[in-house]
């Protein structure tokens, strides 16, 4: 079946620091993936997509590029800024369903 | 365009009692929608999704039932809650159909403490 994995974490960073969060997924035919944020006591946002490969989803600064040949869709931001401390979730679609892995707290100290 | 409403936001219940929250999506029509547990300090877990009206796929085996009487209302339930069914409830929709991106929408969530 599909799955996803992420780096678990807590991450902890500076302000102004360099951000990845590494996810790999496992799935048949070509999903589409996301990253999804929570901030706290909040539902989950949409944060970014691409839906097939070598397309590069972007928003708020945020980067991640659909790899097909590794499976992966890490997350990058080169600077993070305090607000940006969240619960991270990569989530890949099939069918009706997301499949989301298991999410990474991200702390950002200023 | 599209709001979904969740209530209540929180919700303190005994050991026992019974259980309904409510979800509305505003701004479609026949959307997916979903219900999903969020324990403390983990990942989401998928209980239930509806594909239309009347039509509820169930995940997880438990003591929890879902109804869509209304093609943008969902409601989750319990005749008996326990201790193990706290945490964080969310509703999310998408658009209807498989194909397309299948993105999800969140809605703000219901806190459920049992007691």
């Amino acid at each position: 079946g599909n799955s996803v994995t992420q780096m678990e974490g807590p991450v902890t960073l500076s302000e102004e620091a360099f951000l990845t969060i590494n996810c790999t997924y496992t799935a048949t035919g070509y999903p589409s993936l996301f990253w999804y944020v929570q901030y706290p006591g909040e539902g989950l946002q949409l944060l970014l997509k691409a839906t097939k490969a070598d397309d590069k989803g972007s928003n708020k600064g945020f980067e991640a590029t659909y790899r097909k040949e590794t499976t992966s869709f890490h997350l990058e931001k080169g600077s993070v800024q305090v607000s940006d401390s969240a619960v991270y979730f990569c989530a890949l679609s099939s069918n009706y369903k997301l499949t989301f892995g298991k999410g990474t707290l991200l702390t950002v100290n200023p | 365009s599209q709001t979904i409403h969740q209530w209540p936001a929180t919700l303190v219940q005994p050991v026992g009692s019974p259980l309904s929250l409510e979800c509305t999506v505003e701004g479609t029509s026949n959307p997916n929608l979903y219900w999903y547990r969020q324990a403390a300090g983990r990942g989401l877990q998928l209980l239930f999704y509806s594909v239309g009206i009347g039509q509820i796929s169930s995940e997880v085996p438990q003591n929890l039932s879902a109804s869509r009487p209304q093609d943008r209302q969902f409601i989750l339930s319990s005749k008996k809650l326990l201790l193990s069914d706290s945490g964080f409830y969310l509703c999310a929709w998408s658009t209807s159909g498989t194909s397309g991106t299948n993105e999800q929408f969140f809605g703000p969530g219901t806190r459920l403490t049992v007691l």
